[in-house]
């Protein structure tokens, strides 16, 4: 079974500074990805960033990057130089086969 | 289409009658998944379409809750005999390839 664990149901963070979300899973497969998804209130699901596990580089898009530690099963999300479009509910979903299991979400504050 | 579209946008509906959601997936994604996500919960898992079939369709809640894909395109998802409990936003996601899922917009219903 799989299983995402998000631990932080919210993190606030001000313009320009950086936060960091953690995330943490469980799964037997070797081989599977893992996303980071954006849901701001318009609830349309946002692909962030996405990493293959068999990849040891961390990912990065833009101002987003990812901290992967395989063994630890461990996938956060750094944002930095945050803006106020930022602000929404993140989610951490892994994929190995079949079936996309999310984590409960962290909803990010912005202040300017 | 250039998206996944999801009908109804919204839908009210009485106590103990059924309601039908439609997802019309990207042309060509060949995996189709329905979520179910609660007012400031996460996304819960329903079942999952790799063409016409279903390998999992573990997360269904009762057997109220029903849904079929024709031609490896369009898929329903069927609630019977509604219940105040089923509220919620149902979301659709297709993809090609496990590194991507798109979703669509989502649809609100609202059991009264």
């Amino acid at each position: 079974a799989q299983t995402v664990t998000q631990s932080q149901p919210e993190m606030s963070v001000q313009e320009a500074e950086t936060v960091t979300l953690s995330c943490t899973y469980d799964t037997s497969e070797s081989d599977y990805y893992l996303f980071w998804y954006k849901q701001p209130p318009s609830r349309q699901m946002i692909l962030v960033i996405r990493q293959e596990a068999y990849k040891q580089q961390n990912a990065t898009e833009n101002r987003f990057s990812v901290n992967f530690q395989k063994a630890a099963k461990s996938f956060s999300l750094k944002i930095s130089d945050s803006q106020l479009g930022d602000a929404a509910m993140y989610f951490c979903a892994l994929n190995s086969w079949g079936k996309l299991q999310f984590g409960a979400g962290t909803q990010v504050v912005v202040t300017p | 289409g250039a998206g996944v579209s999801q009908s109804p946008s919204n839908k009210v509906t009485e106590k103990g009658k059924d309601v039908e959601l439609r997802c019309d997936p990207i042309s060509g994604h060949t995996a189709l998944y329905w979520y179910r996500q609660s007012l400031g919960q996460g996304l819960e898992f329903l079942i999952y379409f790799q063409g016409n079939s279903a390998p999992d369709k573990s997360g269904l809640p009762s057997d109220r809750f029903s849904a079929e894909r024709t031609g490896g395109s369009v898929s329903t998802l069927t609630i019977q005999r509604t219940q105040q409990e089923d509220s919620a936003v149902y979301l659709c996601a297709s993809s090609f390839s496990r590194d991507g899922y798109t979703f669509g917009s989502g649809t609100r219903l609202t059991v009264v």
